[in-house]
């Protein structure tokens, strides 16, 4: 069974501060690992899919990564514009769908 | 108008109501989804459909009945619901289904069982 575990579960930064945000995964034969961000009231934004293991990929001050077990989004200087949710989601082989995790709530504070 | 879009944004309803939730894509694509979102739960996929017909059904209660008339359309009907129902509910679509596909999400409709 395919399987996403983010964590840490909240992150509180300051603005400025440098960090990054785990998602670990389980999956049969991955086909694409999913960032996006969920701000309080809004769905899912779609920002990142990744395909293979040492692939990376950028947009502003996020960047995510990918090995065979896990995902990383670092966030470098962030602002407080970036505090959302972030999720995390895998798609297996076929026509599986995807699994989400539960998310990690991020706060930067001015 | 661009992208996924729910209406309505909110809906308060009695156990022994009937309502119906909507969606519309204009992306041009051809595999639609209906999730239900709830506190500290990740995402649950209720329904999939994939160019007009219904390829999942995830054990969803038959209180919540999914209707895709067309590709860029998406009803979930809704009627006799309890407490433990309300959340979030996300209509999604992409390209394709599968094949690693992201999938483009609206702003949800939130939903209160009284």
């Amino acid at each position: 069974e395919d399987q996403v575990t983010q964590s840490p579960e909240a992150l509180r930064l300051q603005e400025g501060e440098s960090s990054s945000l785990n998602c670990s995964y389980t999956v049969s034969g991955l086909r694409g690992l999913f960032w996006y961000r969920q701000d309080p009231g809004k769905g899912p934004e779609f920002l990142f899919t990744l395909y293979s293991a040492g692939e990376e990929k950028e947009k502003e001050r996020l960047k995510a990564t990918l090995t065979k077990k896990e995902s990383f989004l670092h966030i470098t200087a962030p602002k407080p514009e970036d505090s959302a949710t972030y999720l995390c989601a895998v798609q297996g082989r076929g026509n599986t769908p995807l699994v989400f995790g539960k998310g990690t709530r991020l706060s930067v504070i001015a | 108008e661009t992208g996924v879009t729910q209406t309505p944004r909110h809906l308060v309803m009695g156990m022994t109501n009937k309502k119906s939730l909507k969606c519309e894509q204009h992306l041009g694509h051809n595999a639609m989804y209906w999730y239900k979102q709830s506190a500290k739960k990740p995402l649950e996929l209720m329904f999939v459909y994939s160019l007009e017909e219904r390829v999942e059904n995830n054990s969803v209660p038959s209180r919540f009945s999914p209707e895709c008339p067309n590709s860029s359309h998406l009803f979930l009907h809704l009627h006799t619901l309890q407490p433990e129902d309300s959340a979030l509910y996300l209509c999604a679509s992409s390209q394709d289904r599968g094949w690693g596909q992201p999938q483009h999400f609206g702003d949800g409709t939130r939903l209160s069982i009284l």
